[in-house]
């Protein structure tokens, strides 16, 4: 069974900061790799994705892809209070289908 | 939540009673899911449908039944609810498919329905 693991957290950082998520997945054969981001009582939203082994820059957020060790992180530079929420890894399973890790919570403490 | 909406949004059951939730879309997207969230699980997929009558299962499918008669509208039922079955149902929705394209299986989801059965 294709699987995807995070570490549960929490993970608490301080304000200003850089908080690093990490994620691991089974199967080799996934190209797609995503990161979600969900605050407390509201649904997941895309805030990263990447499809080639390597760093992917978007503002204060950088998604790093390594398919050899299977292995894909999200960094986020100057961590803000506003950044604590549930960070979801997502890996294409297939063709048409997502498969989620089961979140890591983050705290970023003023 | 924009062009995706689930109802009901909060419901209260009791065991072996029907229930069905629905996810309406206005965005035209081909690629329709329903996921559920329970604490130290994350999002298992339950069902997904890739057209109008075409549906595939998820990895948590038992116990649930989809429907796509229309484009914008994609079911999820119960037949006979269980207190496992207690949880947060999320509907996603994709416009396409893809092996490493860029832009390819990107979900927006709806606000979720939570469901507690009893």
């Amino acid at each position: 069974q294709k699987e995807v693991e995070q570490n549960s957290g929490p993970l608490s950082v301080p304000e200003g900061a850089i908080a690093s998520l990490n994620c691991t997945y089974s199967d080799r054969g996934s190209q797609s790799f995503f990161w979600y981001r969900q605050y407390s009582g509201k649904s997941p939203e895309l805030i990263m994705s990447i499809y080639s082994n390597g760093d992917k820059e978007d503002g204060r957020f950088t998604a790093q892809l390594n398919k050899a060790s299977q292995y894909v992180s999200l960094l986020i530079r100057d961590s803000q209070p506003s950044d604590s929420a549930t960070y979801l890894c997502a890996v294409q399973a297939s063709y048409d289908k997502v498969i989620f890790g089961p979140g890591t919570s983050l705290s970023v403490i003023p | 939540d924009a062009g995706i909406t689930q109802s009901p949004r909060h419901k209260v059951t009791e065991t072996g009673t029907p229930v069905t939730l629905r996810c309406h879309q206005t965005e035209n997207h081909r690629y329709m899911y329903w996921y559920r969230q329970d604490p130290g699980h994350g999002l298992r997929l339950i069902h997904y449908s890739y057209g109008v009558k075409d549906t595939d299962k998820g990895e948590v499918s038992d116990g649930y039944s989809v429907s796509r008669s229309k484009t914008e509208d994609f079911l999820l039922t119960l037949e006979s609810a269980t207190s496992s079955q207690t949880s947060v149902y999320f509907c996603a929705i994709s416009p396409k498919p893809g092996q490493g394209v860029s832009g390819a299986n990107v979900l927006t989801f709806g606000a979720g329905s939570r469901l507690t059965v009893l």
